[in-house]
Formats: C-alpha cells, structure tokens, sequence
C-alpha cells in the first residue's frame, strides 16, 4: 500500500527557513521514480514547487528556485523541502506527491501539512 | 513557463446535466514522442487532489465513466455527462511536457 505523509511547523514567523519531510513507504524511490511538491494557498490555485528523482535530479518553480532546495534520504524513503525566507504569502497547505514509474502525473499524494507563516 | 487557462472559473450545474470545463495552454502539449502531457484532477472538500485524466482523454483507475478528456495541441475539455452530488470541487488541468509544470487557475464545479 502507497502512503505518503507530510510533516513540519504548522506556524513558522516571517524570514525564517522552513523544513518539510515527506515519509513515504510501499515503494521506494528507484529507478524511474520521482517525488514533488505542490502547494496550495488560501483560495488560490494549485502550485507545483520542485521534484526530485531516484538519480538525483532535481527541479524548481521558477519563481521560487532561489529560495528552494530539495533532498532525498533513501535509506529513510523521506524527502525534504526546504524554503527559506518564509513570508506570509507562503501561508498554504502543502503536499508531497509521487510519480510512478516513468510516468509523468501524479499517481499518490499525501495528506497536506498546513503552514501558517506569521509573527 | 507555459500558462494554462481554464473557463469557466466556476460552474454552477443541476444534478444529472453535462459540464464542460475547457484548458488552453500557451504552447502545444504535444512531445515528439507521440504523447500529450495533459492531465486533469480534481480536489474535493477537505481532500488531496485526485488524478482523474492523463494525458488528455485516459480515465485513471477508478474513475467514474461519466468522466471524460478531449483535446489536442493547446485546447483541452473535461465532460462530466451527468453531474451528481459527488462531484463537487476544483477542477484543475495540468502540463507536464516543460519544467516548471504548471496547473490551471481551476474551476470550481457546485451543484445547484
């Protein structure tokens, strides 16, 4: 069974950097396989932020690609986001999601942590 | 980034009637290799996003029927043939064929 599951702050204050983890299990992240994150903010649409690979490769949004980073644990099947220089328009539900293999849509996705970024 | 557009942004339908949600995206989703990077999900209350087409007309395992994609190059609908209570949420298309992917502004589908 494919789970995934988000975890972070709920509230993290203005400049600061957040961390989100993805843990996932009934796979692993191997050849052909890829992990992304996707945001949501309130009333607003859904927004792809990065991916990462089962090599490595890593992706990010354009606008957001100064102040992401993206890593993989795979001894731990996790995979982290990092923003730094959280504002309060960062305020969203964010999700991780996976691609099986090969395939470019998202096949699971997690629940959704919610961020709230304020003073 | 290519932008995809959807009309119309919010879709008010009687159960049982058809809906039509349509995409455009700024650049064709056609790759060379013959496929279209076009899918389409769907976001109920309270829910993650749910897969419901790919790549434009291919119903995702367990996807109702009533459900269903057309489209080519830049111009993409989503049908629902008879729209039911369940079916109420945000509707998103999505590109995969350039990084960074991008998603629709989505439509929002409530019943009357």
């Amino acid at each position: 069974q494919v789970t995934l599951k988000e975890s972070g702050p709920a509230l993290v204050k203005p400049s600061q950097t957040l961390t989100l983890t993805c843990s996932f299990s009934g796979f692993s992240l191997s050849t052909g396989m890829r992990i992304n994150w996707i945001r949501q903010s309130p009333g607003k649409a859904l927004e792809w932020l990065a991916r990462i690979d089962w090599d490595d490769d890593k992706f990010y949004s354009t606008s957001l690609k100064t102040r992401l980073a993206i890593s993989k644990d795979t001894s731990k099947n996790q995979v982290v986001l990092r923003m730094t220089n959280m504002g309060p328009m960062d305020t969203a539900t964010y999700y991780c999601a996976r691609m099986g293999h090969w395939l470019y849509y998202f096949d699971y996705w997690g629940q959704g942590t919610v961020v709230t970024v304020s003073a | 980034d290519i932008v995809m557009t959807q009309t119309p942004l919010s879709l008010s339908v009687t159960p049982g009637q058809p809906a039509s949600i349509s995409c455009r995206s700024s650049q064709s989703l056609l790759h060379s290799d013959g496929k279209t990077y076009l899918y389409w999900y769907v976001q109920k209350p309270g829910q993650s996003p749910q897969l419901l087409i790919y790549e434009v007309s291919n119903p995702f395992y367990g996807v109702s029927d009533r459900f269903s994609g057309s489209g080519s190059g830049t111009d993409f609908t989503l049908k629902i043939s008879r729209v039911e209570a369940e079916d109420v949420g945000l509707y998103y298309c999505m590109q995969t064929i350039q990084m960074p992917w991008t998603f629709g502004q989505g439509t929002q589908v409530e019943i009357k």
